[in-house]
């Protein structure tokens, strides 16, 4: 079956990093989706990676490998509106997004 | 296993048709479900919530007599594309808040379901 595994909860300081892994097993593969959810709102896409490495967006950092099936999200220099759940999400062959349950991440003072 | 199902994963149509997509709760009821639109690497666009039993709250700019939803049961919600255009084309994604009370407490997460893909000619 497909398969997207990804912390329930992370607790980081303001002004620290936090890295949020996310490994899957999918049927095939056409990209990976990093988007930041805050309560009661929309999904806000935050990343795509398709091939291998790390693509860098300001605070915000994505890697994929994809023989390990493997991603993270890097956040830098945390503020405290970085509190939020962390979804990341795969294509599959089909097309298909798999889902996975989603990351919340608490940030302390 | 999957949570949130939709039908179909993928349809291509004529401009002008209607095109019905399909939402299903599959593990527990819901009261309200949630239809998304996404662009190209975009971010998902809330378009309207569904409600048992009750009219869609539509979101602004999105034209209610458009884009059709009907939330006929606790597992079902449908959107119905109307006369489609090319502009029309994208990926319909559905959501599903669990917010009931379970043992320990109430949870409220938000489960995504796989996305319809829309293409229209």
């Amino acid at each position: 079956g497909q398969n997207i595994d990804q912390p329930t909860e992370m607790t980081a300081t303001e002004g620290a990093i936090v890295q949020i892994n996310c490994t899957y097993q999918t049927s095939g593969f056409n990209g990976l989706f990093w988007y930041q959810q805050h309560a009661g709102e929309a999904p806000t896409f935050l990343s795509y990676n398709v091939l291998d490495g790390l693509e860098e967006k300001g605070r915000f950092s994505s890697f994929l490998s994809r023989s390990k099936g493997y991603s993270y999200l890097l956040l830098k220099e945390l503020q405290m509106k970085d509190s939020a759940s962390y979804l990341c999400a795969v294509m599959d062959s089909n097309y298909q997004l798999i889902w996975g349950a989603g990351t919340k991440l608490i940030i302390k003072p | 296993g999957a949570v949130v199902s939709q039908h179909p994963s993928r349809v291509i149509c004529k401009s002008g048709t209607s095109v019905k997509i399909e939402c299903r709760s599959l593990d527990f009821q819901a009261t309200t479900m949630f239809w998304y639109r996404q662009f190209p690497k975009k971010s998902l666009m809330l378009m309207a919530t569904s409600n048992e039993g009750s009219k869609a709250t539509y979101e602004q700019g999105v034209e209610k007599d458009k884009f059709l939803i009907n939330h006929a049961s606790l597992t079902l919600s449908t959107l119905t594309v109307t006369s489609a255009h090319p502009e029309d084309s994208s990926f319909y994604i559905c959501s599903v808040n669990r917010g009931a009370r379970l043992a320990g407490g109430p949870t409220d997460t938000q489960y995504f379901g796989p996305g319809t893909r829309l293409t229209v000619l």
